[in-house]
């Protein structure tokens, strides 16, 4: 199986700042990957796909980018509202695998 | 809108045995996979096992194989999910979620998400 590992485990970055987050893969996923965002108490939201297309609604502050084993979402200009977890999956292995996110939280 | 509405939160004695239910409304259920994912605080996200509805196929990551079922009434658009034997470790929070198929590929992306069950596994 894909092991998905992220980092940092948290970041710590005030309102308006950008965010830099990684995932890294144990072998080559091509593009096929997600990324997702967690608030508290909710359930994971649809963010990225094929590793840089924006999902239906997302603002374009949030980016993704990579290929292969290494991947970056970033986000610019933080909004209150992005101060979440954030997730990266991989597709079409049949064993689909998450990493086990990253935290931004505020500085 | 597109949604899915999952039952409520459920307490359990290890043994015992659980069925989750997801309620899709807003599209054409029987046309997207339904995925039921697991959250817990030591192992994160995990993809168990999904169902396509239209013709009931069911797909389940190794580590689910035999431990649970998934099935689907298509006449109430509602999708489930079946664990016996409850461990502690089962305890989390199980969601479902539409499979959105990204183009080339046989899998994809979890584009709509139900809003969790809570299952509590305790003596």
């Amino acid at each position: 199986d894909i092991v998905l590992t992220q980092s940092p485990g948290t970041l710590s970055v005030a309102p308006g700042e950008g965010a830099t987050l990684s995932c890294r893969a144990s072998q080559s996923v091509d593009t096929q990957l997600v990324w997702y965002q967690q608030r508290p108490g909710q359930a994971p939201k649809f963010l990225i796909y094929d590793a840089s297309s924006r999902a239906p609604g997302i603002p374009d502050r949030f980016s993704g980018s990579g290929s292969g084993t290494d991947f970056t979402l970033t986000i610019s200009r933080l909004e209150p509202e992005d101060f979440a977890v954030y997730y990266c999956q991989h597709y079409d292995t049949l064993y689909e695998t998450f990493g086990q996110g990253t935290k931004v939280e505020i500085k | 809108e597109v949604q899915l509405e999952q039952s409520g939160a459920e307490m359990k004695k290890p043994g015992e045995s659980l069925r989750i239910s997801c309620k899709a409304s807003g599209y054409n259920f029987g046309s997207y996979w339904v995925v039921w994912v697991r959250q817990t605080p030591g192992k994160g996200l995990e993809w168990m096992g999904m169902i396509y509805p239209d013709d009931s196929e069911t797909r389940y990551t190794p580590p689910f194989r035999g431990q649970v079922t998934v099935s689907a009434d298509k006449s109430i658009n509602t999708a489930y999910l079946q664990s016996t034997g409850l461990k502690a470790s089962d305890s989390g929070i199980y969601y479902c979620a539409r499979l959105r198929i990204l183009v080339g590929y046989s899998s994809g992306a979890l584009d709509v998400w139900g809003q969790g069950t809570t299952v509590t596994v305790s003596s």
